[in-house]
């Protein structure tokens, strides 16, 4: 069965730093695009990023372009979320997601981390 | 980018049809196959429904069908159940790696 599973969610000052991190489990995860995608309280879903399986092509939001890094450890299954600068409006619950292979389109999601960014 | 546009609410009795549209723009819908659509129970994950504008994955019923006709795509749900009730997203691919979500549509089952 295929489970993404996020941690390292919490509370941070505007200006603070966060890593998120997404374990996977039952599928092969060295091949498989992985994404970042975000829902702010009372809003909709926003994609954030993505990066290949490899680790070697990334693509952000512009929104947060600069401020967040997308990383990946295939050795331990693990994707990343390292967020800088935070600011109010990074607050929101993060679902890191599974790509469905060749369709462009997001598969399997976490069951997300809330991230808080308030004085 | 602007989020692609969706009506803020839909409804219908047990057994209707209610269908959602999905309105981009000529470098996102109308530019790509690789629209996709979402149910969103709130408290838990979302759920690929459709992808590549009409295709189910498996587990989905066939109750749920996509189109697109040009920067518009929609979302049928056929036979509404009490469990349909829900909000639905649709996104789009929008070249370089990038994606376009919708605004979000509340299907409310009366």
């Amino acid at each position: 069965e295929v489970q993404v599973v996020e941690s390292g969610g919490g509370l941070v000052q505007p200006g603070g730093s966060l890593r998120l991190s997404c374990s996977a489990s039952g599928f092969i995860f060295t091949t498989s695009i992985m994404y970042w995608v975000r829902q702010a309280p009372g809003k909709g879903l926003e994609y954030v990023s993505r990066i290949s399986g490899d680790g070697s092509g990334k693509v952000y939001a512009d929104s947060v372009k600069g401020r967040f890094t997308i990383s990946r450890d295939n050795s331990k299954n693990t994707l990343y979320l390292e967020m800088n600068n935070l600011r109010v409006d990074d607050t929101a619950l993060y679902y890191c997601v599974k790509d469905r292979t060749g369709a462009y389109s997001f598969d399997h999601w976490g069951q997300g981390a809330q991230v808080t960014v308030s004085s | 980018q602007s989020a692609l546009t969706q009506p803020p609410s839909a409804s219908g009795s047990p057994g209707q049809a209610v269908t959602i549209s999905c309105t981009g723009t000529s470098s996102d819908v109308g530019a790509y196959n690789f629209v996709s659509w979402y149910q969103h129970h709130p408290g838990k994950a979302p759920r690929l429904v459709i992808y590549e504008v009409n295709k189910r994955p498996s587990g989905v019923p066939d109750r749920f069908s996509g189109s697109k006709s040009g920067n518009t795509a929609s979302l049928t749900v056929a036979g509404l159940q009490a469990e349909d009730e829900a909000d639905f997203y649709c996104t789009s691919y929008a070249g370089n790696f990038n994606f376009v979500f919708g605004s979000g549509t509340t299907v409310t089952v009366l």
